[in-house]
C-alpha cells in the first residue's frame, strides 16, 4: 500500500522568507502524481500544485514550487515570499496513475510571523 | 459553476442516532471520495466510487454506508452514531485516468455527544 509521510507536524517562518515543508512518500507504482494541498482557518481544500512522476521538472506555481527526488521518493515545498496568507495547514498526497484513491499525509501546520 | 456541494456544514448529533450527510457535484466527474479529517491523522479515507453504482471500502469504512446513483450525487450514511465518528467529513470529486487532484467540498464538521 502507498504511504505518505509528513515528518514536521509545524514549520515557522517569516513574512517574506522561504521555508521548505518535507514529504516522502512510498509506492511501487511508476506512473503516479503527487500534490500538495492547503488548508486554510476556513477548511476549504486547495490545490496548490501537481506534480507528475514521469515529469523530471519541478513543477512550479508562482511562489510555491517543489523538488521532486522521484529516486529518493521524496517531493517537497518550497513556499518563497512567504506571506501571512500563507498560514494554514499543508497536506502532500500521492495519487497512482490510473486510480481513483488520494493518499494523504498527515499535514504540516505553517505559521507566518511578522 | 458551484463544484462539490456539501450540507449540512455543521451537525450535532446524539449517539445512536442517523444521519445522511449530502454531497453533490456538477462537473460530470466518475470519481467520488469521502474522507474524515482527524487531528494529526490527516485525511483518511472512507469510501470511494468510480461511478454510479460503483462503490468500494476505504480505509476506515466501519459505520458507514454509501451508495452511487447518479454520477452527480454520493451520499455518506452514519447508521448509528458514535462518539468516534467526531470528526470533520470530506466530500471529492475527479475525472478519471487524468491525475487531476480532487476537488473538495466544504467539508461538514460533526460532533457525535
Amino acid at each position: 500500500a502507498q504511504t505518505v509521510t509528513q515528518s514536521q507536524p509545524e514549520m515557522s517562518v517569516q513574512e517574506a522568507e522561504t521555508v521548505t515543508l518535507s514529504c516522502t512518500y512510498d509506492t511501487s507504482e511508476s506512473d503516479y502524481y503527487l500534490f500538495w494541498y492547503k488548508q486554510p482557518p476556513s477548511r476549504q481544500m486547495i490545490l496548490v500544485i501537481r506534480q507528475e512522476a514521469y515529469k523530471q521538472q519541478n513543477a512550479t506555481e508562482n511562489r510555491f514550487s517543489v523538488n521532486f527526488q522521484k529516486a529518493a521518493k521524496s517531493f517537497s515545498l518550497k513556499i518563497s515570499d512567504s506571506q501571512l496568507g500563507d498560514a494554514a495547514m499543508y497536506f502532500c498526497a500521492y495519487r497512482a496513475g490510473t486510480a481513483s484513491k488520494l493518499t494523504f499525509g498527515t499535514g504540516t501546520r505553517l505559521q507566518v510571523t511578522l | 459553476n458551484a463544484g462539490v456541494t456539501q450540507t449540512p456544514k455543521f451537525q450535532v448529533l446524539k449517539t445512536g442516532q442517523s444521519m445522511t450527510l449530502q454531497c453533490a457535484q456538477d462537473m460530470n466527474h466518475e470519481y467520488m471520495s469521502w474522507y474524515r479529517q482527524d487531528p494529526g491523522m490527516g485525511l483518511r479515507l472512507i469510501h470511494y466510487s468510480v461511478g454510479a453504482g460503483i462503490t468500494d471500502q476505504g480505509e476506515v469504512p466501519n459505520g458507514y454506508n454509501v451508495s452511487r446513483s447518479t454520477t452527480e450525487d454520493f451520499p455518506l450514511r452514519l447508521l448509528s452514531a458514535a462518539p468516534s465518528q467526531t470528526s470533520v467529513y470530506f466530500c471529492a470529486s475527479s475525472r478519471p485516468g487524468t491525475g487531476d487532484g480532487y476537488t473538495f467540498g466544504s467539508g461538514t464538521r460533526l460532533t457525535v455527544v
